[in-house]
């Protein structure tokens, strides 16, 4: 069975600067795949970034970036420029990509983020 | 619309009654996931069609809960004698196919308030 941890219910972070949103993932799986959702006030997943578990580099999407640490089962979150448009709920979760189970996400806890000015 | 949209966008409904929610996908999307989210919680996975077919009905918590996808495009998820516990936001996904795990969009939600 797959396991997602977020251990970090809320974060603060002021304007502009880094933030880092912890992960940490347990799976038997050999291929699956790891993602970050943010989910606004109006409760949309908006989806953010996403690395495969034989990617060796980490994903980047603009000011996202994934820190994916496969010895540690760890895929942290990096915002950088920390905007006020970015306090938000935001999601890890895995999918396995094998079997009849395709694209299936797990979700963690959930962190929130609240950007200061 | 190019997003995947849902219907309705809150519910609500007594203890007891049927309620039938909506799915939409992304046109060609052969890949349709349904998650349920309660308060504060993770979107907890429910049901995955592959096409008609349901590939994957792991998730649904007990038998008053159905889904089906008759063409392979929109989806019904049904809810028999609905009970409080049932209460939550409903999430749909879907994706391009099988081998497009990495690109699943969400929909923006049914809440279910049951009374």
């Amino acid at each position: 069975a797959q396991k997602i941890t977020q251990t970090q219910p809320g974060m603060f972070v002021q304007e502009k600067e880094a933030v880092t949103l912890d992960c940490t993932y347990d799976t038997s799986d050999q291929s699956y795949g790891l993602f970050w959702y943010k989910q606004p006030s109006s409760g949309e997943m908006i989806f953010l970034i996403y690395q495969g578990s034989y990617d060796e580099q980490n994903a980047t999407e603009g000011r996202y970036s994934l820190n994916f640490q496969k010895a540690r089962k760890s895929a942290n979150l990096v915002i950088s420029a920390s905007q006020l448009g970015d306090s938000a709920m935001y999601f890890c979760a895995m999918s396995f990509t094998g079997g009849t189970s395709y694209g299936k996400l797990t979700f963690g806890q959930g962190t929130i983020l609240t950007v200061h000015p | 619309g190019a997003g995947v949209s849902q219907t309705p966008s809150n519910k609500v409904t007594e203890k007891g009654k049927y309620v039938e929610l909506r799915c939409d996908p992304i046109s060609g999307h052969t890949a349709l996931y349904w998650y349920r989210q309660s308060l504060g919680q993770g979107p907890e996975f429910l049901i995955y069609f592959q096409g008609t077919g349901a590939a994957d009905d792991s998730g649904l918590p007990n038998d008053r809960f159905f889904a089906v996808r008759p063409e392979g495009s929109v989806s019904t998820l049904k809810i028999q004698r609905t009970e409080r516990g049932d209460s939550a936001v409903y999430l749909c996904a879907s994706s391009p196919g099988p081998k497009y795990y990495n690109e699943q969009f969400f929909g923006p939600g049914t809440r279910l308030t049951v009374l």
